[in-house]
């Protein structure tokens, strides 16, 4: 199985200021077929369900706020909220999808300094 | 509009069984794969199960496989999760989850399932 390990388990950011979530799979998400990364991002706030926010590593879904971008490649990536704003409090999730079973890292916690 | 709507969840007692259903509106249910994701209280998510389009494959994390049935009616949009022996680490929201492109693109909203005597 993938293990997804995301990094740090919380911060606190103040408002319009750079916030940036790590996440690291135990093998490479690289398919070196097609050149794609399986890895996605969602942010779940409470009470919600995840709400999905960038896939192939960093292709934003539509109607994502463009301060959300991902990157990264093979087994290292990273999710960044260029301006943390107040609507952004929320908990994110990185996720696999190169093989079954498919995994989850275990979420970051974003709050307001 | 994209609409998943769980129903079936509720209190079980350990070893018992409960059947969830998940009903779709405004996607091409047939063309996608399905996925029951969950939650337990304050934790993080895990992807349950899913399955192909026409149900020719079926795939469960190890900590459900021989208990949990996934299955699809592509004739009435819906999917269905049957879940028997169940454990109180059975505990968890349980999310319907279209996939599109492999990617987890569309969720509902969730229903709870409690296993607890």
């Amino acid at each position: 199985d993938i293990v997804m390990t995301q990094s740090p388990d919380s911060l606190a950011v103040s408002l319009g200021e750079r916030a940036t979530i790590n996440c690291k799979s135990s093998q490479s998400l690289l398919y070196s077929s097609n050149n794609n990364n399986y890895l996605a991002w969602f942010q779940q706030k409470p009470g919600q369900p995840p709400k999905l926010l960038i896939y192939w590593a960093s292709t934003r879904e539509s109607g994502v706020p463009d301060r959300f971008s991902g990157s990264g490649s093979g087994s290292d990536f990273t999710l960044t909220i260029s301006s943390l704003q107040a609507e952004d409090v929320a908990v994110y999730y990185c996720q696999q999808y190169y093989s079954d079973p498919l995994t989850f890292g275990g979420g970051t916690k974003v709050e307001i300094k | 509009e994209v609409q998943l709507v769980e129903s079936g969840g509720g209190l079980v007692q350990p070893g018992g069984s409960l059947r969830l259903s998940c009903a779709a509106s405004g996607v091409t249910f047939s063309i996608h794969w399905m996925n029951w994701v969950r939650q337990a209280p304050g934790k993080g998510l895990e992807w349950v199960a899913n399955i192909k389009l026409n149900g020719s494959e079926k795939n469960y994390v190890d900590s459900v496989r021989g208990r949990f049935i996934i299955s699809r009616d592509d004739a009435e949009n819906s999917l269905s999760l049957q879940m028997n022996s169940l454990r109180a680490e059975d505990t968890a929201v349980y999310y319907c989850v279209v996939s599109s492109g492999w990617v987890f693109r569309h969720w509902g909203q969730g229903t709870l399932v409690t296993v607890s005597s």
